[in-house]
């Protein structure tokens, strides 16, 4: 079955720069690869999502790319701001179902 | 739409006892998904429904675990008996197919 690993588990970056997030999965077939994100106390809300005809897709300050020729891919947030600490997920589907990576928090410090 | 709606918020309640987790996915979705969180296992899929059927329970725990779909507004997520090692916090999420998942707000469960 997938299997999506992610990594780090732990990011701290400074305010103002970049954060990177990287995925890899196991099923060549998965199509659809979403990008959640879930702060403190909250439920998990999608913030960007990319599928597998494109290789970079952009809203704003978040960016994702995927290989698939690898089976990996990423998310970049530019820019950091203190609203981005959270804790996000990367998943990839499986049939209809997604699989979610551990999550990796991210901590943006002052 | 109101979005996904989740009962209770939290729940307390000791070992052994029934626990009955609901769920009102939003109007229009045919796909509802149960989830469980923990810190140790992280975003576990438990079962889904595509049309108010079971698709793929493989994710529930073992038979203490039920859940159903009576109709397409309505899915309850069932304990029984609960142990202190089911608490975690329970997600239930709708969509349409291969589309965005909307979480409803978490059910927080405490098993003493």
């Amino acid at each position: 079955g997938e299997n999506v690993e992610q990594h780090p588990s732990t990011l701290s970056v400074q305010e103002g720069d970049s954060a990177v997030i990287k995925c890899t999965y196991s099923d060549s077939a998965s199509n659809y690869f979403p990008w959640y994100k879930q702060e403190l106390g909250k439920r998990p809300q999608l913030i960007i999502d990319i599928r597998s005809n494109v290789g970079e897709k952009k809203d704003q300050r978040i960016a994702v790319t995927l290989n698939k020729t690898a089976k990996h891919f990423s998310l970049h947030i530019t820019e950091t701001q203190p609203e981005d600490s959270a804790v996000y997920f990367c998943a990839a589907n499986r049939d209809d179902k997604i699989i979610f990576g551990k999550g990796t928090r991210l901590h943006i410090l002052p | 739409d109101a979005g996904v709606i989740q009962s209770p918020r939290h729940e307390v309640t000791e070992m052994g006892q029934e626990v009955t987790l609901r769920c009102k996915p939003i109007s229009g979705h045919d796909y509802l998904f149960w989830y469980r969180q923990t810190m140790m296992r992280g975003l576990e899929l438990l079962i889904y429904f595509n049309n108010n059927v079971p698709i793929d329970d493989s994710g529930m725990p073992e038979d203490r675990f039920s859940a159903k779909m009576p109709n397409a507004s309505f899915s309850t997520l069932k304990i029984q008996p609960s142990e202190p090692r089911d608490s975690a916090v329970y997600f239930c999420a709708s969509s349409l197919w291969e589309r965005e998942q909307f979480f409803g707000p978490g059910t927080r469960l405490t098993v003493l």
